[in-house]
C-alpha cells in the first residue's frame, strides 16, 4: 500500500530564509510519481511539479528546487529565499503506475508560515 | 486549456437541508473525476471518484453522494446535512485510464452547516 509522510505539520520562517518541506513516501511499485501542491489561504490546490521514479534529477523553478531521493524515498521541496506570498499549505502526494487504482495518496500536508 | 468549475463558492445550510454541489470541466473529454473534503485539520479525504459516467465509486460510508450526469459533470449531493459535513469541498479531474496522472483542482466550495 502506498503512503506519503509529511512530518512537518507547520514550519515558521522570516522573510529571506530558505525552507525545506520533507516528504517521506512508501511504495512498492517500481513505477510511480510525485507531486507537490501549494494550497494558498484562497483554498484551491495548486499544481507545482510532477516527477515520475525514472527520473531523479533535481528540479529547479526559480526559487523552488525539489531534491528526489529514491535511495531514502524522500521527495524534498525547498524554497529559497521565502516570501510572504509563500504562506501555504503544501502537500505532497503519490501515484503508483500499476495496480487498479486511480487515486493517489496526499500526505497531510505542511503549513508554511513566512512573516515578513 | 483545460478549466474546472465549482459552484456555489460558499454556502452555509442548516442542518437537515439538502445539499447539491457542482462540478464541470472544460477542454477535455471523459476525465476521471474526484470530490475531496477538507475539515479543519487540513488533511484531504476522498469522498467519491468516477472513471466514466455511471461509474462512481464511494470511499467514505456517509450521508453524501455523487452523481455524474454528464461526462464532466460532478454533483455531490446530500438529503440531509449534518453538522459533521461543514468543509471545504474540492473537485478534480484527470485525464481518462491515466493511473498517475496530475491531479488538477477546482476553486472549491466552502460549506457552513449550522
Amino acid at each position: 500500500a502506498q503512503k506519503v509522510t509529511q512530518a512537518q505539520t507547520e514550519i515558521s520562517v522570516v522573510e529571506k530564509e530558505d525552507v525545506t518541506l520533507d516528504c517521506v513516501y512508501e511504495t512498492r511499485d517500481t513505477t510511480y510519481y510525485l507531486f507537490w501542491y501549494k494550497q494558498p489561504p484562497s483554498g484551491e490546490l495548486v499544481f507545482l511539479i510532477r516527477r515520475n521514479s525514472f527520473d531523479e534529477q533535481n528540479e529547479i523553478s526559480g526559487r523552488y528546487s525539489w531534491n528526489f531521493q529514491k535511495s531514502t524515498s524522500s521527495f524534498n521541496f525547498t524554497i529559497t529565499a521565502s516570501q510572504v506570498v509563500d504562506s501555504a499549505v503544501y502537500f505532497c502526494a503519490l501515484s503508483e503506475a500499476s495496480g487498479g487504482s486511480y487515486i493517489p495518496t496526499f500526505g497531510r500536508g505542511t503549513s508554511l508560515i513566512v512573516h515578513p | 486549456s483545460q478549466t474546472i468549475h465549482q459552484w456555489p463558492a460558499t454556502l452555509v445550510q442548516p442542518v437537515g437541508s439538502p445539499l447539491s454541489l457542482e462540478c464541470t470541466v472544460e477542454g477535455t473529454s471523459n476525465p476521471n473525476l474526484y470530490w475531496y473534503r477538507q475539515a479543519a485539520g487540513r488533511g484531504l479525504q476522498l469522498l467519491f471518484y468516477s472513471i466514466g459516467i455511471d461509474q462512481i465509486s464511494s470511499e467514505v460510508p456517509q450521508n453524501l453522494s455523487a452523481s455524474r450526469p454528464q461526462d464532466r459533470q460532478f454533483i455531490l449531493s446530500s438529503k440531509k446535512l449534518l453538522l459533521s459535513d461543514s468543509g471545504f469541498y474540492l473537485c478534480a479531474w484527470t485525464r481518462r485510464a491515466a493511473r498517475t496522472d496530475t491531479q488538477y483542482f477546482g476553486p472549491g466550495t466552502r460549506l457552513t452547516v449550522l
